[in-house]
């Protein structure tokens, strides 16, 4: 089955130093990936994609998220933090089990990210 | 360019009764996903419409129904409410195509069961 691991509940980071978010993921065929970012009591917000190409992935708000194959990794990254990037995010991968056409995304449980000022 | 909307955005019911929410998509999207998340089971797929269909199901048993109407927009009902419903309950609206294939989500429906 695909999946996805979220292997930290809580990230804590100062302010201007280089955040890491870890992603990891099982799935069969290429892999369609995902970063979603969730302020409190809001939806998610889409950050960035991974469907094929460069491995270096740039998104929003300054943030890039590597692919790595064979570390089945898609870990997201910023070099200098915010105190308003503090928030929580979620990897996702899109569920191709099947080989039937969908938009069902499979989320990790999420990392809330805490930027200290 | 509207985002998706969801209405509305609160909702208390009482155990046993049902509700409906409703989801209206970003404008030429086709594909409507509905989530619910809870702190417990986080984010969990219900399902997802294409074109007035249903293309893919969640394991949620029958109460949770949904629908998607000609113009796209989709609506989820829940029948005979139980307390452990209350959740965030989301919708993601996609292009569905091969190119655009990011999902765009709502803020979502907060729905307490008293």
């Amino acid at each position: 089955a695909q999946s996805v691991a979220q292997p930290e509940d809580q990230v804590n980071v100062a302010e201007g130093n280089p955040l890491t978010v870890k992603c990891t993921y099982s799935v069969s065929g290429n892999p369609y990936l995902f970063w979603y970012v969730q302020y409190p009591n809001r939806g998610l917000q889409f950050l960035l994609k991974y469907i094929t190409g460069d491995n270096l992935v740039k998104g929003s708000y300054g943030f890039e998220a590597e692919f790595n194959k064979s570390q089945t990794s898609f870990h997201l990254k910023k070099p200098s933090a915010l105190v308003s990037d503090s928030a929580l995010y979620f990897c996702a991968v899109r569920d191709n089990w099947g080989g039937g056409a969908t938009n069902k995304l499979i989320f990790g449980t999420g990392t809330l990210l805490a930027v200290q000022p | 360019k509207a985002g998706v909307t969801q209405t509305p955005r609160y909702l208390i019911k009482t155990r046993g009764q049902q509700v409906t929410l409703s989801c209206s998509p970003i404008s030429g999207h086709r594909s409507v996903s509905w989530y619910q998340q809870t702190p417990g089971q986080g984010l969990q797929f219900l399902f997802e419409y294409f074109s007035e269909t249903q293309r893919n199901k969640g394991n949620f048993p029958g109460r949770f129904s949904g629908r998607q109407f000609s113009n796209s927009r989709s609506e989820m009902n829940v029948s005979t409410l139980e307390l452990g419903d209350s959740a965030l309950y989301l919708c993601a609206s996609s292009a569905g195509d091969r190119r655009n294939t990011e999902a765009f989500f709502g803020q979502g429906t907060r729905l307490t069961v008293v």
